[in-house]
């Protein structure tokens, strides 16, 4: 019963490196999103996909890429880390017909230095 | 400028009272209200949510109010536990799209 899995927990990238954060979920679910949690600010919106081929922008995307090819994975690539992108990233997903209810992975810890 | 705001970053309640968590909204359009609940080290999990064209919603200890004239929501724990003590998280969603309140920490003391 595996649900959202996000790889890795924790990561330290220097300024200018780029990586990429893994997400995957086995529930079949269209809608999959990225979130990044900083203290006092809840969780913003990075980007979004309501089904494989189909990726929108969210509320900070700048520095973020994504692509989703298929149904189970939406990796958020990193393009030339930035220390304001340390942060907890968080990927979710849910049914596109759902209220809103979204299933959660358990974090990636981002440092950059 | 943030369309969901939680004003309190922190609770704290003796075990068995009530807790309140309130949460303000902006936007007109939203049409579901949601609660989310996090511990340390882990991601947030659903707790409970309302529907725009409701007022209130009820499951065991958790009910949310909604007023929409005031483009306010609350979270009433009732009665409070240790184990609810963690991070909850107001959204509201507009489809799928979630904007997030900043948060409360709840701590409920034994």
């Amino acid at each position: 019963n595996a649900g959202v899995t996000q790889t890795p927990k924790f990561q330290v990238l220097k300024t200018g490196q780029s990586m990429t954060l893994q997400c995957a979920q086995d529930m079949n679910h269209e809608y999959m999103s990225w979130y990044r949690q900083d203290p006092g600010m809840g969780l913003r919106l990075i980007h979004y996909s309501v089904g494989a081929g189909i990726t929108d922008q969210g509320e900070v995307p700048n520095g973020y890429n994504v692509s989703r090819s298929t149904t189970e994975d939406f990796p958020l690539r990193l393009l030339s880390a930035a220390p304001s992108q340390t942060s907890v990233y968080f990927c979710a997903s849910s049914l596109p017909s759902g209220a809103g209810e979204l299933f959660f992975g358990e974090g990636s810890r981002l440092t950059v230095l | 400028d943030q369309q969901v705001k939680q004003n309190s970053p922190s609770l704290s309640v003796q075990e068995g009272r009530i807790s309140i968590l309130n949460c303000d909204y902006t936007n007109s359009m939203f049409d579901y209200f949601l609660w989310y609940k996090k511990y340390p080290a882990e991601g947030p999990t659903f707790l409970i949510s309302i529907s725009s064209i409701k007022d209130k919603n009820e499951d065991g200890r958790f009910t949310v109010f909604l007023n929409k004239s005031a483009k306010h929501l609350s979270l009433h724990i009732v009665p409070s536990q240790p184990g609810d003590s963690a991070v909850y998280f107001c959204a509201a969603s507009e489809g799928n799209k979630l904007t997030f309140g900043g948060g409360t920490r709840v701590l409920v003391k034994p």
